[in-house]
């Protein structure tokens, strides 16, 4: 499979700034998406990040607030923006290789707002 | 669109025991049911899936079993050991997307030695 690389692994930042995760895969592939996995929870589909063209949003997520650039096939990266301690979340990006294929995940950066 | 329900959240059981972990979703259209692993801060990792074509899977001790009139799926890991203790979460396709994922909200699954 894929091996997908976050960067930065973890920050603390302070509220009202903005960060940028960034997402490398070293191979291309067809699909990459963002997920949100707040503490002890789950994991909540953020936007499917499309390669030259806008991401698609899920439902309670918005482009103003978490901006998403995807300029070719193997690299994506997400904004947090006007972070609040709220957003304070471990965020993961995954790639899919090709149709039908399984989904893997990078390690998530840890953000911390205080 | 479509909804997951994992049961139970906590699961304790002896090295050895079997461990299983349900799952039900709502949109009869899914056709793919991936089970992932998550060691504490690491990533989700896939330990295995199930096409909607197929009633069950197997992968050494690990296996998914899936019931598309009931709408659920479970998995199935056998001979416990402490290195399984671990969150696992379940997945089917949000609406409208394979790929999209839609996750359960997960097991918390103690192996005791």
């Amino acid at each position: 499979s894929a091996v997908i690389s976050q960067k930065p692994s973890r920050d603390i930042c302070q509220r009202g700034t903005s960060l940028t995760i960034q997402c490398q895969v070293d191979s291309q592939v067809t699909m990459m998406f963002w997920y949100r996995q707040q503490p002890g929870q789950s994991l909540t589909l953020i936007a499917t990040a499309n390669q030259g063209s806008e991401a698609t949003y899920e439902s309670g997520f918005v482009i103003d607030k978490f901006p998403i650039s995807r300029p070719n096939l193997t690299f994506s990266t997400l904004t947090v923006s006007n972070m609040s301690p709220e957003d304070s979340s471990i965020y993961l990006c995954s790639a899919v290789t090709g149709a039908h294929q399984p989904q893997h995940f990078g390690d998530g950066t840890r953000l911390s707002i205080l | 669109g479509e909804n997951v329900e994992q049961h139970p959240s906590t699961l304790s059981v002896q090295e050895g025991d079997s461990a299983v972990i349900k799952c039900t979703y709502s949109d009869s259209a899914s056709n793919y049911f991936p089970w992932y692993k998550q060691e504490l801060g690491k990533r989700p990792q896939l330990i295995i899936d199930i096409r909607s074509n197929v009633g069950e899977k197997k992968d050494q001790r690990i296996a998914v079993t899936l019931n598309k009139t009931a709408k659920h799926f479970s998995l199935h890991i056998t001979e416990t050991q402490p290195e399984d203790s671990a969150v696992y979460f379940c997945a089917a396709p949000l609406s409208g997307g394979y790929n999209k994922l839609i996750f359960g909200a997960g097991t918390r699954l103690a192996v005791h030695p």
